[in-house]
């Protein structure tokens, strides 16, 4: 079935670097995206979101971008620090649900070398 | 950070064993949502609820219950537990688009 996906199950970056996590989708008639954050042992915890009639969003060291064309999601990091090292989750809204419901990608493990 | 609360946060119980994992959060959130997850991989609904009284099964078939008495509180409840149900447990609850999560329960079943 459809899924969300990420292209890569794990990223190493050297500390104060850029990183950027990238998210694949296949339903062109989802309108709204987040990215989460979980670390160890916790719960996933909310990082930024974009709805699909934007293309870019930004945050506090965090940019998401949006490309529709390509269904393509992708979550930039700056200066990333020790305390980014994580599992990164991207999730869909499919259409006008109000449900409320999201599908989750399959996670991108981000280690933070010093 | 979101006020929702789990317990009890690690859960180590026999086969056949009735269990409730307790979900509640204290933002008036009128929709709630049960996850299963593994080590490191996707997340999985498994049950939801848009409000009181209204719960209904998520993608991924569960051998698990829930219940929606009151808007806060959220359980969800294994009559006979297995060791295929030993998992990671993850409660959410939203007002709008996103979704905020609470810490979990870690379940294992012997």
């Amino acid at each position: 079935g459809e899924s969300v996906g990420l292209h890569l199950p794990t990223l190493s970056v050297q500390e104060g670097d850029n990183s950027i996590i990238n998210c694949a989708y296949s339903n062109s008639a989802s309108d709204y995206f987040i990215w989460y954050k979980q670390e160890s042992g916790k719960g996933p915890q909310f990082i930024i979101d974009i709805r699909s009639n934007m293309d870019k969003r930004q945050g506090q060291r965090v940019t998401v971008l949006l490309n529709k064309t390509v269904k393509h999601l992708s979550l930039q990091i700056a200066a990333t620090q020790p305390g980014d090292s994580a599992v990164y989750f991207c999730a869909e809204r499919r259409g006008s649900s109000n449900t409320g419901k999201l599908i989750f990608g399959q996670g991108t493990t981000l280690q933070v070398k010093p | 950070e979101a006020d929702i609360y789990q317990t009890p946060r690690y859960l180590v119980i026999g086969t056949g064993k009735k269990i409730t994992l307790e979900c509640s959060q204290t933002m008036g959130h009128d929709k709630m949502y049960w996850y299963q997850q593994d080590p490191g991989m996707e997340l999985h609904l498994i049950h939801y609820s848009y409000g009181v009284n209204s719960t209904e099964k998520g993608d991924l078939s569960s051998e698990s219950t829930v219940s929606r008495i009151r808007t806060e509180h959220f359980p969800l409840t294994l009559e006979s537990a297995r060791p295929s149900h030993t998992s990671q447990y993850l409660c959410a609850s939203s007002k709008g688009l996103g979704q905020y999560f609470g810490p979990g329960t870690r379940l294992l079943v012997l």
